[in-house]
């Protein structure tokens, strides 16, 4: 079954260290989306990808980048871990132009900066 | 300012009732919008759709009802049974980017 996995599930790190979270996607979707969780507030997308080699800025992409170098990866690194960084971090997939628009998601990682 | 709103605290309803979940949004204009359902410690999985020129939608115990005019859409569970605890998560579509901008979730608890 076609599937989407993120990697670590939890992470614990310091403040100033560069962290990457891993998405690879089996669905052969082109768009892909990282979201950040936090208690009371809605996802909030970070950045998405439309395909290979593009990538675009969410509504709360200060402190992070991804590249897209083929279609099952969208690596998220966060360049300088800052504590208001600490969240739960998902990442999403979708089928161009599909009639529904459906999100599929990871489990989700877990990101303690102290 | 635009914002989207479900209701904060937990919904506590007895099993075998109707559970009715509320999105309210303000200042938007969606194409459709999307319901999810999230357990603990997952990732949110789709649950169901409606668009602009819908008012209702079923699938099995679930019901969607979108009323643009109000600009609320409501997510019903008939015939609940505690499988159903869950966080449900409203998303809105917007037609220009297909961006979706999501509601906090409301936290459904379906007791014996």
């Amino acid at each position: 079954d076609a599937e989407i996995t993120q990697s670590p599930r939890h992470k614990i790190t310091e403040t100033g260290r560069q962290v990457t979270l891993a998405c690879h996607q089996t669905w052969n979707h082109n768009n892909m989306f990282w979201y950040r969780q936090d208690l009371g507030h809605g996802l909030r997308l970070i950045h998405y990808s439309y395909g290979v080699h593009d990538t675009n800025k969410g509504e709360v992409s200060d402190g992070y980048s991804v590249s897209r170098s083929n279609t099952e990866d969208l690596p998220l690194t966060l360049e300088s871990a800052a504590s208001s960084q600490t969240s739960v971090y998902f990442c999403a997939s979708s089928e161009v132009g599909a009639n529904t628009g459906e999100l599929f998601f990871g489990e989700g990682s877990r990101l303690t900066v102290l | 300012s635009q914002k989207i709103e479900q209701n904060s605290e937990a919904l506590n309803i007895q099993e075998g009732k109707t559970a009715t979940l509320t999105c309210n949004y303000t200042n938007y204009s969606p194409a459709y919008l999307q319901w999810y359902r999230q357990d603990p410690g997952r990732g949110p999985v789709f649950s169901l759709l409606i668009r602009e020129n819908e008012k209702e939608k079923r699938k099995e115990r679930l019901k969607v009802t979108f009323d643009t005019t109000l600009k609320q859409s409501l997510f019903h569970i008939t015939a609940s049974q505690p499988a159903d605890s869950a966080t449900y998560l409203c998303a809105l579509v917007m037609d220009s980017n297909y961006q979706l901008i999501w509601g906090a979730g409301t936290k459904l608890i379906i007791k014996p």
